[in-house]
């Protein structure tokens, strides 16, 4: 079974400054989608940004960008110039690209990293 | 457009009473989910929808009645709840789950209290 863990419970950062947020997960799957959500005290669930794992390329969002390092089963984020309204519950989460069937297509969500912005 | 709407925002109801929440999304999404959140935990998958049928049922006890009446809208209905079943629910929705990777958009939840 596939897990998501994220090692930080809390993070703090100063306004304009850059944060990164750590992700692994363990799979034996080869093929799967990586995704970063974000929840706000609103209790929205926002994407931030997504990750097919057949890319090498990390991807980018404005100021979000992940360091997705396949063999070391790493996901981070990084949020360049942080602002006051970043402030949030990060969720990472995964989904296999298996052809659905089961629970193998469902998000599995880490615990999340609650994240703060001092200004 | 990457709306979903979740109605109400907040309920509050007896451990007798029937209730239902509501979700509706127009990106011509064919799944739907259902999650159960709880303070400060990650979502909890309770059901999915696919092509407007239950495809997933994560052992939810049967006081949780979902429906599916048309591809925009879903249904959760509720009866004789407990209140450990007080939490955030939100309902998702993605592209069809037999392509691979689809994205999954959340609504704003309806925070439940059972009392």
């Amino acid at each position: 079974a596939q897990t998501v863990t994220q090692s930080q419970p809390e993070m703090s950062v100063q306004e304009a400054e850059t944060v990164t947020l750590s992700c692994t997960y363990d799979t034996s799957e080869s093929d799967y989608y990586l995704f970063w959500y974000k929840q706000p005290p609103s209790r929205q669930m926002i994407l931030v940004i997504r990750q097919e794992a057949y890319k090498q390329q990390n991807a980018t969002e404005n100021r979000f960008s992940v360091n997705f390092q396949k063999a070391a089963k790493s996901f981070s984020l990084k949020i360049s110039d942080s602002q006051l309204g970043d402030a949030a519950m990060y969720f990472c989460a995964y989904r296999s690209a298996r052809r659905y069937g089961g629970s193998q297509g469902n998000l599995i969500f880490g615990k999340g990293t609650k994240l703060s912005v001092k200004p | 457009d990457t709306e979903v709407t979740q109605t109400p925002k907040h309920l509050v109801m007896g451990m007798t009473n029937k209730k239902s929440l509501k979700c509706e999304q127009h990106m011509g999404h064919r799944a739907m989910y259902w999650y159960k959140q709880k303070a400060k935990k990650p979502p909890e998958l309770m059901f999915v929808y696919s092509y407007e049928k239950l495809s997933i049922n994560e052992s939810v006890p049967s006081r949780f009645s979902p429906e599916c009446p048309n591809s925009s809208l879903l249904n959760l209905h509720l009866h004789a709840l407990q209140p450990e079943d007080s939490a955030l629910y939100l309902c998702a929705s993605s592209q069809v789950i037999t392509r691979t990777g689809e994205t999954q958009y959340f609504g704003p939840g309806t925070r439940l209290l059972v009392l």
